[in-house]
C-alpha cells in the first residue's frame, strides 16, 4: 500500500460532462503530480502541485484543471470530456520536489461512452 | 516526446534467468528512476539512481547509469514469475518533471 488515495475507482460517463477526480497523497508529502496512462500514449505529466502552488505543467488540455487544498489533497477537474480521454488517471506524491520517489495511487479508471 | 525509451518493448524469459531492460533519455538529468506497474495497477517505485553515480543495487536488483550515453539499464537477476509486470524508466530533469518512457513488458514463465 503507498499510501495514496485516489477515488473513485472507476467512472463511466458520456461525452461533454465533467467529473473530478481526487487524491490524498501520503502522509506527510507535501508535492503532488497527475498522470494520464492511455493505450497509445504511455505514461503523460499532466501538471505537478507542491504545498498548494502549481509548480510544473505538462501535457494538460484546457479543458483539464487542478488544485491542491490546504489539507494537501488535490483535485483534477476534467471536462467537455471526449471518448479520447478515456484512460487511467495516476496521482502521485512525494516528500519534496524532486529527487525523491514517486509514490502512486492505483488510479481512477475513466471511461468515457 | 518521452525523455526516455526503452528497449526492447517486450521481453518474455523462464524461471531463474537474468532480465534485463534498457532505457535512453535525451536531456541532463538530476536523476532516473526505474518504476514497475502490475496490470492496471499504481507504478511502484524500484530504485533511484542520481546523475553522479554509475551503479546502485537493491536486492536482485541492478542499476547502471551512463550520462555520456544517457543511457540506463536494470538488470533483474534469478528472476522469478512474480516479476511479471511491466517496467518504466522515468528521467528527472530541471524543474523537477519526471517524465516516464512507454515501458517494458515482462514476462517470467515458471
Amino acid at each position: 500500500d503507498s499510501g495514496v488515495t485516489q477515488t473513485p475507482k472507476h467512472l463511466i460517463t458520456a461525452t461533454g460532462q465533467r467529473v473530478t477526480l481526487r487524491c490524498s497523497p501520503r502522509s506527510g508529502d507535501l508535492s503532488v503530480y497527475w498522470y494520464q496512462q492511455s493505450l497509445d500514449q504511455g505514461l503523460q505529466f499532466l501538471i505537478q502541485y507542491y504545498n498548494g502552488e502549481e509548480r510544473a505543467k505538462g501535457n494538460i488540455l484546457e479543458r483539464f484543471s487542478a488544485q491542491q487544498f490546504p489539507d494537501l489533497h488535490s483535485e483534477l477537474n476534467l471536462s467537455s470530456l471526449e471518448l479520447g480521454d478515456s484512460a487511467l488517471y495516476f496521482c502521485a506524491s512525494s516528500v519534496e520536489q524532486g529527487g525523491s520517489p514517486l509514490h502512486f495511487g492505483n488510479g481512477t479508471r475513466l471511461t468515457v461512452t | 516526446s518521452q525523455q526516455g525509451e526503452e528497449d526492447p518493448q517486450a521481453l518474455s524469459i523462464q524461471e531463474g534467468e537474468n532480465a534485463t531492460m534498457n532505457c535512453s533519455y535525451k536531456t541532463s538529468i538530476n536523476n532516473l528512476q526505474w518504476y514497475r506497474q502490475n496490470s492496471g495497477r499504481g507504478l511502484v517505485h524500484l530504485i533511484l539512481i542520481r546523475s553522479n553515480e554509475r551503479e546502485k543495487h537493491s536486492g536482485r536488483l541492478r542499476v547502471t547509469l551512463d550520462t555520456s550515453k544517457k543511457s540506463s539499464s536494470l538488470l533483474i537477476t534469478a528472476s522469478r514469475a512474480a516479476d511479471t509486470a511491466s517496467y518504466f524508466c522515468a528521467a528527472e530533469t530541471s524543474g523537477s518533471r519526471l517524465t516516464f518512457g512507454e515501458g517494458t513488458q515482462l514476462t517470467v514463465n515458471p
